[in-house]
């Protein structure tokens, strides 16, 4: 089935550093790939999406590439800000069904 | 329009109790789907609706859980006889159409004692 595995977290940088936070996944057929927040205390936000092979979704600073070849939809951030603490999690949908399988999410703390 | 609300934002019940929570979608979005979510983990799927008709059901949604959108708006998951596996956050979303975005509500943080 389809499944989605990101890094374990916590990760823990300081303030203008660079983020990577690796994400790989597994589906038959052309997902639909998505990275959403989760602000404490808040609900899930979509933070960005890609729809097909080689989009790049992008918001906020963040950025992701859809890698077909390397089944990978790694979110990057050039310089991070201590708002930027929160738990990320990288999800896909299918075009066969309408639900959204997540990753465990990734816990990210930016130091000042 | 709010976003997706829910309704309540915590519940603490006794182990046997049955428990219900409600979801107000966006209105106008004729979807509507729950997802549960435990700690440390990533939301797992569990029901989803068009309109009022319940189109699937996750083999997590086990016989003590029931979910309803009778006039197809909001929609409400009842838990019967709770078990202490079943704390979790009971997080509700809602979309337009078939493949769109799905936005979440707050959720419900559902501890059981």
């Amino acid at each position: 089935g389809n499944s989605v595995t990101q890094m374990e977290g916590p990760v823990t940088l300081s303030e203008e550093a660079f983020l990577t936070i690796n994400c790989t996944y597994t589906a038959t057929g052309y997902p639909s790939l998505f990275w959403y927040v989760q602000y404490p205390g808040e609900g899930l936000q979509l933070l960005l999406k890609a729809t097909k092979a080689d989009d790049k979704g992008s918001n906020k600073g963040f950025e992701a590439t859809y890698r077909k070849e390397t089944t990978s939809f790694h979110l990057e951030k050039g310089s991070v800000q201590v708002s930027d603490s929160a738990v990320y999690f990288c999800a896909l949908s299918s075009l066969e069904d309408d639900k959204i399988i997540f990753g465990k999410g990734t816990r990210l703390h930016i130091l000042p | 329009d709010t976003g997706v609300s829910q309704d309540p934002r915590h519940k603490i019940t006794k182990r046997g109790q049955n428990v219900t929570f409600r979801c107000d979608p966006i209105s106008e979005h004729n979807r509507l789907y729950w997802y549960r979510q435990t700690l440390g983990q990533g939301p797992e799927f569990l029901t989803y609706f068009q309109n009022e008709a319940q189109l699937e059901k996750s083999r997590l949604l086990s016989d003590r859980f029931s979910a309803e959108r009778p006039k197809g708006s909001f929609s409400t998951l009842e838990i019967q006889r709770t078990e202490q596996g079943d704390s979790a956050m009971y997080l509700c979303a809602s979309s337009s159409t078939w493949g769109s975005e799905q936005y979440f509500g707050p959720g419900t943080r559902l501890t059981v004692t």
